[in-house]
């Protein structure tokens, strides 16, 4: 099946840096979503981006489906940001296209 | 606002036992999904389903099963819980295939 790997596992930031999250995957790919998981363990979408670039305030992820990776940057880091992002693909192909696997994720701490 | 709630939100149980987690979402989305999330191992997929009727088998879907009779709703029963079914389990909803997936709260099953 498909791979999905995220890097790097663990980040430590002083608040006000900026940081820069990698998902790389092996195959072909119909959806890819960032999502956030709260220090509560809510999931919380951030961007819906299988191709392209999309920007949402200091949050901002370029798709480059042709190479098989994402990134997700996060500039001005605030306290709040801490918690464990996401990187989720849908196969392009079979009878599971549907389906979201998931990336083992990167923890991100911001200290104040 | 349209939405998806799972219930409980935590639960604890005793060995072979049999439990049922619900998930509802009034999107009137298509596909539906339920994963569990262990330490080390992120979110993988249990048993998902592209209708009404339609149910498949994930990646862990040993002891599980589920039963799609309407659009909404998605429940996930444990057969017989087992000590390592102790895990939080997210159950997730999308319009069609390749489109944005969106989670609930999650449940948080502990079973001794």
């Amino acid at each position: 099946g498909i791979q999905v790997e995220q890097s790097p596992p663990d980040l430590i930031l002083q608040e006000g840096a900026n940081s820069t999250l990698r998902c790389n995957f092996s195959d072909s790919v119909n959806n890819l979503q960032w999502f956030h998981q709260n220090p509560w363990g809510q999931l919380i979408n951030l961007f819906y981006i299988p191709s392209g670039t999309k920007q949402n305030g200091r949050l901002s992820a370029t798709t480059v489906a042709t190479e098989r990776y994402s990134l997700l940057y996060i500039s001005s880091s605030q306290t709040t940001d801490s918690g464990v992002y996401f990187c989720a693909v849908g196969m392009n192909y079979g009878g599971s296209q549907g389906n979201l696997i998931f990336g083992k994720g990167t923890k991100l701490s911001v200290k104040p | 606002d349209a939405e998806i709630t799972q219930s409980p939100r935590h639960k604890i149980t005793e060995t072979g036992r049999q439990v049922t987690l619900a998930c509802h979402q009034t999107w009137n989305h298509n596909n539906m999904f339920w994963y569990r999330q262990d330490l080390g191992h992120g979110l993988r997929l249990i048993h998902y389903s592209y209708g009404v009727q339609d149910t498949n088998k994930g990646e862990v879907s040993d002891g599980y099963s589920v039963s799609r009779s309407n659009t909404e709703d998605l429940p996930l029963t444990l057969e017989s819980a087992a000590s390592s079914q102790t895990s939080v389990y997210f159950c997730a909803s999308s319009r069609r295939v390749g489109s944005e997936a969106f989670f609930g709260q999650g449940t948080r099953l502990t079973v001794v």
